[in-house]
């Protein structure tokens, strides 16, 4: 069965910080990649999707960048965070063989950023 | 005009009654429909998905779409205290080498004993 890691759950960083939130799925291969972001109380915004290595699409212009030097591997960075990126980071999946199938998510990310 | 469009709520709903959640979109060229629940803290979760027009049947959830009127919605029978919730809406559509899921607001559901 395919699953998806996530980590750090929470995470605290002062402003101008650098950023690295690491993404991988098991159990596939080829997936969709995205990453969104959910500011408290509000729904989820896409930030970025690939479709395979290398493939990065960006959604919102932003202190954001985002890599992806594995096939199930999808990583969110920055060189240095703003108070207003903190939020909840969700990494997701989807099967690209399949035209309209859902999308699974990762356990998410809390970023704080002070 | 938002792609994905929701009531914020809250929606306050006695237990055992129906619980009716809408959302409407923008784009025509939207393809699949997808309610997730997400409970404060966690990760959103798949409830139910839906393709064609009409209703779609999935034990206590329904859900119905009429994409001549770009609309979605999906009802719950039975409302459980543990139904209490942020249900989120999400319409994907195909461009030309990818697709997306684009996310609506969410609608805060409480179910009172």
């Amino acid at each position: 069965s395919q699953t998806i890691h996530q980590w750090p759950a929470t995470l605290v960083q002062p402003v101008g910080s650098p950023l690295s939130l690491e993404c991988t799925v098991e159990g596939t291969s080829n997936p969709n990649l995205y990453w969104y972001r959910q500011a408290a109380g509000r729904g989820l915004q896409l930030l970025f999707y690939s479709v395979g290595i290398g493939q990065i699409s960006s959604e919102v212009p932003q202190n954001l960048s985002a890599s992806r030097p594995q096939d199930r591997q999808f990583i969110l960075s920055s060189k240095k965070l703003l108070l207003s990126d903190s939020g909840f980071y969700l990494c997701a999946w989807r099967d690209r063989g399949l035209g309209n199938t859902e999308a699974f998510f990762g356990q998410g990310t809390r970023l704080t950023v002070v | 005009q938002k792609e994905v469009e929701q009531n914020s709520g809250p929606l306050s709903v006695p237990e055992g009654a129906i619980a009716s959640l809408n959302c409407t979109y923008s784009d025509r060229g939207s393809q699949s429909f997808f309610w997730y629940r997400q409970y404060s803290g966690k990760s959103p979760e798949l409830i139910m998905f839906i393709y064609s027009n009409g209703d779609k049947e999935d034990g206590r959830f329904t859900a119905q779409l009429n994409k001549a009127s770009q609309y979605v919605s999906l009802l719950i029978r039975d409302s459980q205290p543990s139904d209490s919730a942020t249900y989120l809406c999400a319409v994907c559509r195909r461009y030309s080498s990818a697709s997306k899921i684009i996310f609506g607001s969410g609608t805060r559901l409480s179910i009172r004993p």
